[in-house]
This record gives structure tokens, C-alpha cells and sequence, in this order.
């Protein structure tokens, strides 16, 4: 089963920052966070990953609390091509990766 | 380069028939894994594979069985095919099973069971 919870659906307006929250609160110390997102009819798609420090590439930037209990995924600046489910993944080493339901994120115009 | 393909990209086949998917991964890749996808379960775990050796299995049937190549392709095989079998199966690459980050997908085979 998936080790995290997310919000079944959020909007954000387009150009403004989406803010996607994930709880893992029953999250081991040797456990990463991974991101992934799935656009309509294509398979998912990494985005970011962490441990303990906030991250930042290209496309995003991920959020750690301090406790590690929940983070946040954020997209700087929203596109209409953003519209997709957002995975929040809990995994540790060489384990098998486990999608939830993820967040369906609506880009509105 | 050339990314994870999947064939064929659709299929549909009859109650009781057997079905076969391929999943060629991403040069250099040695780690494949398989996931299925329906509206209602989402996106579950079926197998993993690593240098032709099978490393993780999810919850489904014995009807659901999978072998990768030495060249690292993978294929998987559904027997006495059901209903209920109708998805997107998807395959994922990475360069070994430890690289999270490195997962690249397919974009699936759209299997349809009628």
C-alpha cells in the first residue's frame, strides 16, 4: 500500500505557483521522497526526488519539514500543460516503487 | 536517445485467450518494471526485473507472468485472460533499481478484453 496522502484534486491559476501537499508521516529515516507526475494518456514522469534538504531543478522545487512528516511539491509558475495526477512516493534504496492516487492538478486559465 | 517502447500500443482480445506485451528499455537500462493501470485500482505493481532475474512482485494472480532478456528487453505474459485485465499496462526503465529517480516510462499497451 501507499505510504502517503494526498489531496484527491487542487486548482491553481495559471502563472501562479501550485503548492501540491503530501503527508508521509509514518516515513522511515532511509526513505526518499519521489515526485512523479502522469499527463492524460502518457506514463508517469519523474520530477524530483529528496531526503532531508529541499531540492530545485528545472521543473520544480520540493519542500521538506524539518520532521520529514509531510512535504510540499512546488511549481513556480503554472502552465496549462502542468494539468496532470502528481505522485508523492515514499521509497527507501532498491524497493519497489508505489503509486497512491495522487493529487489531479487543474490548471484553470 | 530512444526512450522505453512499448508494443504493440493497443490490443484487443477475447475472454480466455492468452496475451503477450514487450517492453524494450532504454539503452543501457538493466532495471524494468511493469505496472497496471485502470480507472478504478490506479497504477499497481505487478513486477520488477534485474538482470533477467525477477526482484519484486506485486498481488496479482499466477495468470500474470513476466522474464526479461539478456539484452535487458522484458516481455509479459497474461494467461486465460479476463474481463476485468482490461487496462493500460505500462512499463518503466531505469538504469538498476536503486536509481528512483532515473524510472522512465512507456507510454503502455492499451489492452481490451472482450
Amino acid at each position: 500500500d501507499a505510504k502517503t496522502t494526498q489531496p484527491p484534486s487542487m486548482d491553481c491559476a495559471e502563472g501562479r505557483a501550485a503548492n501540491l501537499p503530501c503527508n508521509h508521516s509514518t516515513i522511515s529515516g532511509n526513505e526518499y521522497v519521489y515526485w512523479y507526475r502522469q499527463i492524460h494518456s502518457q506514463g508517469p514522469q519523474y520530477i524530483i526526488h529528496g531526503l532531508k534538504n529541499n531540492e530545485t531543478n528545472e521543473m520544480a522545487s520540493l519542500i521538506i519539514t524539518e520532521d520529514r512528516k509531510s512535504s510540499t511539491l512546488i511549481l513556480p509558475h503554472a502552465t496549462l500543460r502542468d494539468t496532470a495526477v502528481y505522485y508523492c512516493i515514499v521509497r527507501v534504496g532498491d524497493d519497489k516503487i508505489i503509486f497512491g492516487k495522487g493529487t489531479r492538478l487543474h490548471i484553470l486559465p | 536517445k530512444a526512450g522505453v517502447t512499448q508494443t504493440p500500443r493497443y490490443l484487443i482480445k477475447t475472454r480466455g485467450q492468452q496475451v503477450t506485451l514487450s517492453c524494450s528499455p532504454i539503452s543501457g537500462h538493466r532495471s524494468v518494471s511493469w505496472y497496471q493501470q485502470t480507472p478504478g485500482q490506479g497504477l499497481q505493481f505487478l513486477f520488477e526485473y534485474f538482470s533477467e532475474t525477477q526482484r519484486n512482485k506485486g498481488n496479482f494472480p499466477g495468470r500474470f507472468s513476466g522474464r526479461q532478456f539478456s539484452n535487458s528487453r522484458s516481455e509479459m505474459n497474461v494467461s486465460t485472460l479476463e474481463l476485468g485485465d482490461s487496462a493500460l499496462y505500462l512499463c518503466a526503465s531505469s538504469l538498476a533499481p536503486d536509481i528512483g529517480y532515473g524510472y522512465t516510462f512507456g507510454s503502455g499497451t492499451r489492452l481490451t478484453v472482450v
